[in-house]
């Protein structure tokens, strides 16, 4: 057990750049959900998936934001044209369906300029 | 809409000592589970507890305790002889439905200070 990988851990960009994340869950794991959180403030969820059905939207996704996670294995979050409002942590988790158990990931920093 | 409180922003215990870190939930479900995460400062999320809302008995881990008093919504976790490596954030959540694999809602969390 390999645990929840994210890459990069950190990102800096200036405002307006698309920057995409990546996510590896644990191998067994079909669910995998994105959480943001801002300084001082709790994980916010994004989405989820089930295998590779993306199964819910938060309002909080934009449409500037995508997921993907083309063969039920890792995942991708990409932000297009980036505001200082996206600067966050973004967390990414993985669980087995049926145990309601999520493991997270180390996440990534995005700091936009 | 579930939602998560934690009134606490912060607290501060001296080492060996015992803390309660408290935590209400609002859900119009019949089954769901609770949990409580720790955050240290490398930002790694760590599941501490979980308690499955049907279970009568309060979980326990090592150290960790919950009290969990289902008709006043209400989810706390005692820390006992607690120790340096107890510092962190601490995240109330709850699934948001009877479906386990719901999301995980998170509370605004309880920053934990422990004295030496």
């Amino acid at each position: 057990d390999t645990g929840v990988s994210q890459n990069p851990r950190h990102k800096i960009t200036k405002r307006g750049q698309n920057v995409t994340f990546r996510c590896d869950p644990i191998s067994e794991h079909n669910r995998l959900y994105w959480y943001r959180q801002t300084l001082g403030q709790g994980p916010e969820f994004l989405t989820y998936f089930q295998n590779e059905a993306q199964l819910e939207k938060s309002r909080l996704l934009s449409d500037r934001f995508s997921a993907e996670r083309p063969k039920g294995s890792f995942s991708t979050l990409e932000i297009q044209r980036t505001e200082q409002g996206d600067s966050a942590m973004y967390l990414c988790a993985s669980s087995i369906q049926g145990v309601g158990k999520l493991f997270f990931g180390s996440g990534t920093q995005l700091s936009v300029l | 809409a579930q939602t998560v409180t934690q009134s606490q922003p912060e607290m501060s215990v001296q080492e060996a000592e015992t803390v309660t870190l408290s935590c209400t939930y609002d859900t119009s479900e019949s089954d769901y589970y609770l949990f409580w995460y720790k955050q240290p400062p490398s930002r790694q999320m760590i599941l501490v507890i979980r308690q499955e809302a049907y279970k009568q008995q309060n979980a326990t881990e090592n150290r960790f305790s919950v009290n969990f008093q289902k008709a006043a919504k209400s989810f706390s976790l005692k820390i006992s002889d607690s120790q340096l490596g107890d510092a962190a954030m601490y995240f109330c959540a709850s699934i948001a439905s009877m479906n386990r694999d719901d999301k995980i809602i998170f509370g605004k969390g309880t920053r934990l200070h422990i004295l030496p």
